[in-house]
Order: C-alpha cells, then sequence, then structure tokens
C-alpha cells in the first residue's frame, strides 16, 4: 500500500523543468527525511536524492530535491532523454514503524 | 562497493512458501549499523517494502505481511533471506534486495531484482 501521493504522471520538452509532488503526513515525510528513486525502464531503482535534498556521487546537479511540512518535491532542470523514467519518493514512518514509497510519477520527455 | 545478488526459484505454487536469497559481495553484511531491506514490485505497479532486517538478528515488517514474512540474516554467508509463506498470485512480483543506513536512511544500493511468479 503506497502511502505517499505522487501525480501519476509528468511531462516537459528537452531543456524544460519537471517538479515532482510527494504528498505524506506528520508520521512519515513530517516526522523523517525523503529520499527518491529513480528507475530506468526493466532496471531496479537507483538512488537518485537523499535526506530530502543530497544527492550522491555521480547524479547530475539538474536533480534537486526539497520538503516543506508534510510535502516533498523533485525538481529536473534542463530536461533531457535519458530522464525518461519512473520516480519514487520514500521516508520511514513512525506510526507504521516502517518504510512507505510514493505512488509514483512517470517522467516523459517530449 | 558493495553489491547484492537476489537468488531463489522463478516459480512457486499457490499456497506454498516463497524463499529468497541476498548474497552480499565487496563488503561484511555485519559491518557498520546497516539494515537489510526487502521491496518488492508487481509488474507496472510500484513498490512496496515488505521488511528489513538489523545485523544483530531483529526485524521490522510491513504491517500488511507481517503475518506471512520471515527475514533473517546469515552473517557466516554474508547473506540474508526472505520467506513468505502462504502465497498467491497476488505475490507475484520483482522482488528486490537493499542495504539502508541508518535506520531511516535511504535504500542504496539496491539488488538487480528477481521475477516470481506465483501459479499452479
Amino acid at each position: 500500500q503506497s502511502v505517499l501521493t505522487q501525480p501519476p504522471s509528468a511531462s516537459g520538452a528537452p531543456g524544460q523543468r519537471v517538479a515532482i509532488s510527494c504528498s505524506g503526513s506528520s508520521s512519515n515525510i513530517g516526522s523523517n527525511t525523503v529520499h527518491w528513486y529513480q528507475q530506468l525502464p526493466g532496471t531496479a531503482p537507483k538512488l537518485l536524492i537523499y535526506s530530502n535534498n543530497q544527492r550522491p556521487s555521480g547524479v547530475p546537479d539538474r536533480f534537486s530535491g526539497s520538503k516543506s511540512g508534510t510535502s516533498a518535491s523533485l525538481a529536473i532542470s534542463g530536461l533531457q532523454s535519458e530522464d525518461e523514467a519512473d520516480y519514487y519518493c520514500a521516508a520511514w514512518d513512525d506510526s507504521l514503524n516502517g518504510y512507505v514509497f510514493g505512488t509514483g510519477t512517470k517522467v516523459t520527455v517530449l | 562497493q558493495v553489491q547484492l545478488q537476489e537468488s531463489g526459484p522463478g516459480l512457486v505454487k499457490p499456497s506454498e512458501t516463497l524463499s529468497l536469497t541476498c548474497s552480499v559481495s565487496d563488503g561484511s553484511i555485519s559491518s557498520k549499523n546497516y539494515y537489510w531491506s526487502w521491496i518488492r514490485q508487481p509488474a507496472g505497479k510500484g513498490l512496496e517494502w515488505i521488511g528489513r532486517v538489523y545485523t544483530s538478528g531483529s526485524t521490522n515488517y510491513n504491517p500488511s505481511l507481517k503475518s506471512r514474512v520471515t527475514i533473517s540474516v546469515d552473517t557466516s554467508k554474508n547473506l540474508f533471506s526472505l520467506k513468505l509463506n502462504s502465497v498467491t498470485a497476488a505475490d507475484t512480483a520483482v522482488y528486490y534486495c537493499a542495504r539502508t543506513l541508518p535506520s531511516w536512511g535511504p535504500f542504496d544500493p539496491w539488488g538487480q531484482g528477481t521475477l516470481v511468479t506465483v501459479s499452479s
């Protein structure tokens, strides 16, 4: 069951900026950090952003994350064709005592 | 760079037990304070966290699966395992293993995933 809500899709032309929202509650995003994953077609998810806004080594700075209250957001600037993928947010949930994922957002480059 | 690899039967009969292992290479499963998780993804659907085990053997499970799941660690073999009993077609999915540090931290890295189909 997905506890975090994301828009099912987002799109933009090459070079444009796309933002994906992730809405949760006080027991997950409101209390813990948010992580973002990119899943290219047919592959395992890959960590994209951790602890709200930190990029792992090797992730382009076109990707950025933010969090405010019980919501978080992933932004992709300078959209490229290789950014076509599914994106998931995730956070620890203190009430469930477990991880929860977002519903996922499919990004299409027009 | 630690690597994770899932293995196990690709086909399980309904009502039986799904058993998978995740082998950890290029690193010790006992090092630091890592947590080791199982995550699944039905075809065309989103990700679902199944549960995790700490190197001490303590576990946390998804409440929706808790009654059917057991996750354990074998430090001597540098692997951890998933058992899901009484499976149905709804348990058909790609199963991933992943590492977490600290306890609320991100999943990184992930294994490549293994498809398990529940069918007679």
